[in-house]
């Protein structure tokens, strides 16, 4: 069975653009969820989404926004980039959300680097 | 917000040591995951635990859910130069879904 997968792998953006991400998460998952982590940092949870709904959010502004599509697979879009935003985002899939197995399993992530 | 407490925060080890890390939340988990990262890549799950009490191991790794469902260790048996690296905990709260990650324990072993 694949793993989650993520593309593209590296991005490089300027201040103001906006980014799209995308991730496929293991066949027959529900579940995705998507985190930032800058150097340091530990994993920032952004949102997740099940069966095409925000599941739940975390503390992020509005510029980063998310969604899911009908076969599970779902994009993460950043608008009007940052500096700040310079980070490792990693997604995430199991099962289902809130069921009795939590195993989450993570892609290998996308290195966004703003310029 | 929940949040766990994991430590320590790092550690410098020598080669063939063992390895002992914790994770501490206040409020009651149900479940109890283990990861390993190495740099640039994602976390990969080591371990999960579902009940208390409960003793895994894979390999070197041994992990056990806490008696009082607030917390969970794990130890490494004689270290070697691949298991440097972050380890983090997570868990999902008693009647939550979400996943609660710690902030990680770095892992380095001196030669």
């Amino acid at each position: 069975k694949a793993g989650v997968t993520q593309t593209p792998r590296y991005l490089i953006k300027t201040r103001g653009q906006q980014v799209t991400l995308s991730c496929s998460p293991i066949s027959g998952h529900r579940s995705v969820s998507w985190y930032q982590q800058t150097p340091g940092q530990g994993l920032q949870f952004l949102f997740e989404y099940f069966s095409e709904t925000q599941r739940n959010k975390g503390n992020f502004p509005g510029r980063f926004s998310g969604r899911q599509f009908s076969n599970s697979r779902s994009e993460m879009n950043v608008s009007t980039l940052e500096l700040g935003d310079s980070a490792l985002y990693l997604c995430a899939s199991r099962l289902i959300a809130g069921g009795i197995y939590n195993e989450q399993f993570f892609g290998p992530g996308t290195r966004l680097t703003v310029l | 917000g929940q949040q766990l407490n994991q430590s320590p925060q790092s550690m410098f080890i020598q080669e063939g040591e063992d390895v002992s890390m914790n994770c501490t939340s206040s409020s009651i988990f149900n479940t109890w995951l283990w990861y390993k990262q190495d740099p640039g890549e994602g976390p990969v799950l080591l371990i999960a635990l579902y009940k208390a009490g409960e003793l895994t191991s894979n390999g070197r790794l041994t992990a056990q859910f806490g008696i009082t469902r607030k917390d969970s260790f794990l130890n490494i048996s004689a270290s070697i130069p691949s298991d440097v690296g972050i380890y983090f905990c997570a868990g999902t709260p008693n009647r939550d879904d979400k996943i609660i990650f710690g902030k990680g324990t770095r892992l380095h072993i001196l030669p």
